[in-house]
């Protein structure tokens, strides 16, 4: 059975500081790796997506996240956060051979930016 | 164009009562999701339709949970003899096509309170 791991349930930070969270995933094949955000009173969106290539992956706002296979990771990275990006972000996984494409998600994060 | 849909946004009721939840997927959207995010965590697979029919249920927790797809389009979630550990959000997503490099986009949830 596959599983994400978040290990930072929570994050404070200052605005324009470094973020970088945390994500870990078990699964016994070729996967993809989704970022989701969500923001206070909005509903779960995407922030970025890896399914093959380059393992470098740039979403919207500025983050990206970077692919290591030999660490089975996923980490969330963005140079400089803002106020804005206060939220609870999930990290989920899912197969390449799973048909139905179901996801599992980690626990999240939920970070707050001080302004 | 429109998201995905959810009503309704709040859904309070007493134990042991029978509610029905409701998803409007993204128009052309083939495959259908249920979630279920619990306080505290990240959201859990239910229920996948492919079309008409439930490709996949073994998220159910248990047979007094039940999901119809009957057009291919609108799905109800229908929970019987609500339990309070039935409290949560219920997350519906919808894709353009299973498996592969298929994104899943969420709707709002429904908050469901059990008393």
């Amino acid at each position: 059975a596959q599983s994400v791991s978040q290990h930072n349930h929570h994050v404070i930070l200052s605005e324009a500081a470094s973020l970088e969270l945390g994500c870990n995933y078990s699964y016994g094949g070729t996967v993809n790796l989704f970022w989701y955000v969500q923001y206070p009173g909005q509903h779960l969106q995407l922030l970025l997506k890896y399914f093959s290539g380059d393992p470098l992956v740039k979403g919207i706002k500025g983050f990206e996240a970077e692919f290591i296979k030999s660490k089975f990771s996923f980490n969330l990275r963005k140079p400089s956060v803002q106020w804005s990006d206060t939220a609870e972000y999930f990290c989920a996984v899912t197969g390449h051979n799973n048909a139905g494409n179901m996801l599992t998600f980690g626990g999240g994060t939920r970070l707050m930016v001080k302004p | 164009g429109a998201g995905v849909s959810q009503t309704p946004s709040n859904k309070v009721t007493e134990k042991g009562k029978y509610v029905e939840l409701r998803c409007d997927p993204i128009s052309g959207h083939t495959a259908l999701y249920w979630y279920r995010q619990s306080l505290g965590q990240g959201p859990e697979f239910l229920i996948y339709f492919q079309g008409t029919g439930a490709a996949d249920d073994s998220g159910l927790p248990n047979d007094r949970f039940f999901a119809v797809r009957p057009e291919g389009s609108v799905s109800t979630l229908k929970i019987q003899r609500t339990e309070r550990g039935d409290s949560a959000v219920y997350l519906c997503a919808s894709s353009f096509r299973q498996g592969g490099t298929s994104t899943q986009y969420f709707g709002p949830g429904t908050r469901l309170t059990v008393l």
